[in-house]
């Protein structure tokens, strides 16, 4: 099957500090890839779409000043937390939508940063 | 009201036995439905997509009922190592958005 990357696997940062994130699509083209962050227990939440050469879409309620993300390619999205604070610790998964014409849209799922801000 | 709901669990078997899972979800307009198995601190992976005739694969049957938009897994003869967490998952939107259960945390004992 399609295999994303993510790294790093995880990070410990200061408070204050910037981390940035990378998910690859290893060996297929994504022209959306998603970026998602799960609390301990909770369920994967949805932070942004992002397509390949336009503005990500996100969430309600997500700060989009403060989640940076960029994909400026097909197979490499970013997302950037700014001004990290312990309560964006968390894990984050990417995934990768394959650009399939007429679907079926299957996402794949990297192996998730685990951020921890001291 | 969540958009999907499921028993958190932990649902706790011995090797062998059945189980069986079950989820709701609010948006009527939802399109297609999943269950993903997810082990501790890794991605989600996918499980089986769920169909609405429902749909077996090996040890594993799905379950969809649209009216009342209720999605159910059963697990036949448990082994140890479906162990893990299990999300249902509901897509719907333009932009096929995945929305996640919390999971049903599964254990299953020698």
């Amino acid at each position: 099957g399609a295999v994303v990357s993510q790294h790093p696997s995880w990070v410990i940062c200061k408070s204050g500090t910037s981390v940035k994130i990378e998910c690859r699509s290893l060996d297929f083209q994504a022209t959306t890839m998603f970026w998602y962050r799960q609390f301990p227990k909770q369920s994967l939440m949805l932070m942004a779409t992002s397509n390949e050469g336009s503005k990500a879409t996100y969430e309600q309620g997500v700060e989009k000043d403060k989640f940076l993300i960029n994909h400026a390619s097909l197979t490499l999205s970013t997302l950037t937390v700014t001004s990290a604070h312990p309560e964006d610790s968390s894990f984050y998964i990417c995934s990768a939508r394959e650009a399939l014409a007429g679907g079926p849209y299957e996402q794949y799922f990297g192996p998730g940063t685990r951020l921890t801000v001291t | 009201r969540k958009e999907v709901e499921q028993d958190p669990g932990p649902f706790n078997v011995p090797e062998g036995a059945t189980v069986a899972f079950n989820c709701t979800y609010s948006n009527s307009a939802s399109q297609s439905f999943f269950w993903y198995r997810q082990d501790c601190r890794k991605e989600p992976k996918l499980l089986m997509s769920v169909y609405s005739s429902g749909n077996e694969d090996g040890r594993f049957t799905a379950q969809l009922n649209r009216a009342s938009q209720y999605i159910s897994l059963l697990i036949r003869d448990s082994k140890l190592s479906d162990s893990a967490t299990y999300l249902c998952v509901v897509k719907w939107g333009g932009f096929q958005k995945l929305v996640f259960g919390t999971g049903t945390r599964l254990l299953v004992s020698p």
